[in-house]
């Protein structure tokens, strides 16, 4: 079955204490990309990649890191959470192409909060 | 920059009537593709249906269509005869072309009554 699977689904956890959500597809994609999404402000854009060793800011990529080492996997990391971190966050997948009109195939989200 | 509105934080809708959620964007790339999504209150998203800029027509999908109105900047969706199903948040969103970069808006919430 197609699909991007993220771990974990919910976490609690303490200002500063280093995390990684995982990100993981299965359909070959070379574009994967992080969201967070929070009440009132939909989807934000955190990191993306366009392919293996590639990745680039979104729009609020401002404590988070990313890597893309092999193309099915892309963990965001943060280094030193904060409380203003807690959010839903969405990793999502799809196949390049510059003009795509091919949709991104989404996880089913990673609920952290940050005490 | 970029910038999608959907003005209509929550919408009521009878069911099996039609009900349109709107959305507007701002980009000055001539290249861009519109997509919206649907988001239950288990949290996934879905993908519904997808507007390129130099498409011709009006996109359709089922009991979704997309009134395009490219003059105006606005990507309106269209549900026709509503289930109760379709109770959810709902997203427009824009990539424009050549960038990777996607922008959404903040969603309606919309609500079917029985």
């Amino acid at each position: 079955e197609a699909q991007v699977t993220q771990n974990p689904r919910y976490l609690i956890t303490v200002t500063g204490k280093k995390l990684t959500v995982t990100c993981s597809q299965n359909m070959n994609h070379e574009y994967m990309s992080w969201y967070r999404q929070d009440p009132g402000l939909g989807l934000r854009q955190i990191y993306y990649s366009m392919n293996v060793e590639v990745t680039d800011k979104g729009d609020v990529p401002e404590g988070y890191k990313v890597s893309r080492k092999e193309k099915r996997n892309f963990p965001l990391i943060l280094e030193s959470p904060s409380p203003n971190q807690t959010s839903l966050y969405f990793c999502a997948s799809r196949v390049r192409g510059e003009d795509s009109n091919q949709p991104q195939h989404f996880g089913d989200g990673t609920r952290l909060s940050i005490l | 920059a970029q910038k999608i509105t959907q003005t209509q934080p929550g919408m009521f809708v009878q069911e099996k009537e039609a009900v349109t959620l709107d959305c507007t964007y701002d980009t000055s790339d001539p290249s861009y593709g519109l997509f919206w999504y649907k988001q239950p209150s288990s949290g996934e998203m879905i993908f519904l249906i997808y507007q390129g800029s130099y498409d011709q027509q009006n996109a359709t999908e089922g009991r979704y269509s997309l009134n395009f109105q490219k003059a105006r900047k606005s990507a309106n969706l269209v549900i026709s005869a509503s289930q109760l199903g379709d109770s959810a948040m709902y997203f427009c969103a824009m990539r424009r072309g050549g960038y990777q970069k996607v922008t959404f808006g903040t969603g309606t919430k919309l609500q079917v009554i029985p």
